[in-house]
């Protein structure tokens, strides 16, 4: 069955300090993506990004940055000059195919607290 | 900008009562996921639909909880009789599948907060 595993529950860093949070899953499908979510206080769902199996390539859009390795099935996010408002909890998932429709699997979260 | 509405945003109720949760996906999004939030849980998906026809409602407590779509732009959850147990954030999320076998994001509504006492 697919899993995903955030271990830390929480993180809590200062303001400026860069932080990684640790998504790692498992799965049998050779064709999988990989996405993670935002929930801030106000507590939506903010989608962040999708990543297929195929690219490994790190993924950098500002100060968030992924990196994909297959070879340790890990897909960390790592925030950079941390700030107040990154404070949320953040998902990983994976995405499986059941029956040709797609069902996402969340990790636990990790709550990140970012202090002034 | 387009965003996936659900009301009520809270709902307190008794338990045994009847409880209603509509969700409104992004218009042209062809999928439409009820999930449930709670600190024990986490995220469970509840059902799916594709097409307005139900695909998956494997993740939901068949006795007590029903999920329709009576139109492309209304999707509902319905849990008679409500339990306290039933307590949790209930969110629904749209996307666009462009066909079967398809992996593609999904987008969360705000959720609606459900107490039942």
């Amino acid at each position: 069955a697919q899993k995903v595993t955030q271990a830390q529950t929480e993180i809590s860093v200062v303001e400026k300090e860069d932080v990684t949070l640790d998504c790692v899953y498992e799965t049998r499908d050779t064709t999988y993506y990989l996405f993670w979510y935002k929930q801030p206080p106000s507590g939506e769902l903010v989608f962040l990004i999708r990543r297929n199996s195929f690219d490994e390539q790190n993924e950098i859009s500002g100060r968030y940055s992924w990196n994909f390795q297959k070879s340790t099935s890990s897909f960390n996010f790592t925030i950079t000059a941390s700030q107040v408002v990154d404070s949320a909890v953040y998902f990983c998932a994976l995405s499986e195919l059941i029956q040709g429709a797609q069902k996402l699997v969340f990790g636990q979260g990790t709550r990140l607290t970012i202090n002034p | 900008d387009a965003r996936v509405t659900q009301t009520p945003r809270h709902k307190v109720t008794e338990m045994g009562q009847e409880v209603t949760m509509r969700c409104q996906p992004i218009l042209g999004h062809n999928t439409v996921f009820w999930y449930r939030q709670t600190m024990m849980q986490g995220l469970e998906l509840l059902a799916y639909f594709r097409n307005r026809a139900p695909l998956d409602d494997s993740g939901m407590p068949k006795d007590r909880f029903s999920a329709e779509m009576p139109d492309a732009t209304l999707a509902t959850l319905k849990i008679q009789p409500s339990e306290p147990r039933d307590s949790a954030v209930y969110f629904c999320a749209s996307g666009f599948a462009p066909g079967t076998a398809t992996h593609y994001e999904q987008y969360f509504g705000p959720g609606t907060r459900l107490t039942v006492t």
